[in-house]
């Protein structure tokens, strides 16, 4: 199975400041990752898929790159409704898996 | 607007069964993979199964934890989802989310997810 690691595991940090989280995978899975935002009590929320691209409806502040083992998500300019916990998951082969999550909280 | 709404989360004992089903309109269901996804309490999300559709054969994929225990069916003509879950132990306690997947390039990526329900497993 291929393992995701998530860095940092949790990140105090304010609005306005740029956040980068990072996901690395236990083998190459070229370009076949998603990120999401999961709000406490609320379903996830897709963010990026196939590493780079956004999702439809979610704000230019965050953007994804990265392939084979190595990704980043970024979020230019925290905003309060950004505080949340983020994933990512591959979808280069089955089992599918997910990361351990990046929670994001106010300094 | 595309909706999903999952139902049948209980309280069962260790050993026993249990079957979730998903709703959903406001999209063609028969041209979408549907993913069950789970989260136990304080936990990180992890994924258990899913199902293809028709143009895959209705092929179906599981996480290891699950397989053998846990079965996921379709009904496109109800525009439903279900998961029937078997032999179910302590560890199997979570949200039970069903999402359905959109297709980009060669993979399908989860877009919309249901709000979840809950299975407790205990006695």
């Amino acid at each position: 199975d291929i393992q995701l690691t998530q860095s940092p595991s949790f990140l105090s940090t304010s609005v306005g400041d740029r956040v980068t989280i990072t996901c690395r995978a236990s083998q190459g899975i070229s370009s076949y990752l998603a990120w999401y935002q999961q709000e406490p009590e609320k379903a996830p929320k897709l963010l990026i898929y196939a590493a780079s691209t956004l999702q439809s409806g979610v704000p230019s502040r965050f953007s994804g790159s990265g392939s084979g083992t190595e990704f980043t998500l970024t979020i230019s300019s925290l905003q309060p409704e950004d505080f949340a916990t983020y994933y990512c998951q591959q979808l280069h082969s089955y089992p599918l898996t997910f990361g351990g999550g990046t929670k994001v909280e106010i300094k | 607007e595309v909706q999903l709404v999952e139902s049948g989360g209980n309280l069962v004992q260790p050993g026993g069964s249990l079957r979730l089903s998903c709703a959903t309109s406001g999209f063609t269901f028969s041209a979408h993979f549907m993913d069950w996804v789970r989260q136990a309490p304080r936990k990180g999300l992890e994924w258990v199964g899913r199902t293809k559709s028709k143009t895959y054969s209705y092929t179906t994929e599981y996480a290891a934890s699950v397989k053998g225990r846990f079965t996921i069916s379709r009904d496109d003509s109800k525009n439903s989802l279900y998961l029937q879950m078997n032999s179910l132990q302590t560890e199997d306690t979570a949200v039970y989310y069903c999402a359905k997947s959109v297709r980009w390039g060669d993979r399908s990526y989860m877009d919309v997810w249901g709000k979840g329900t809950t299975v407790t497993v205990s006695s």
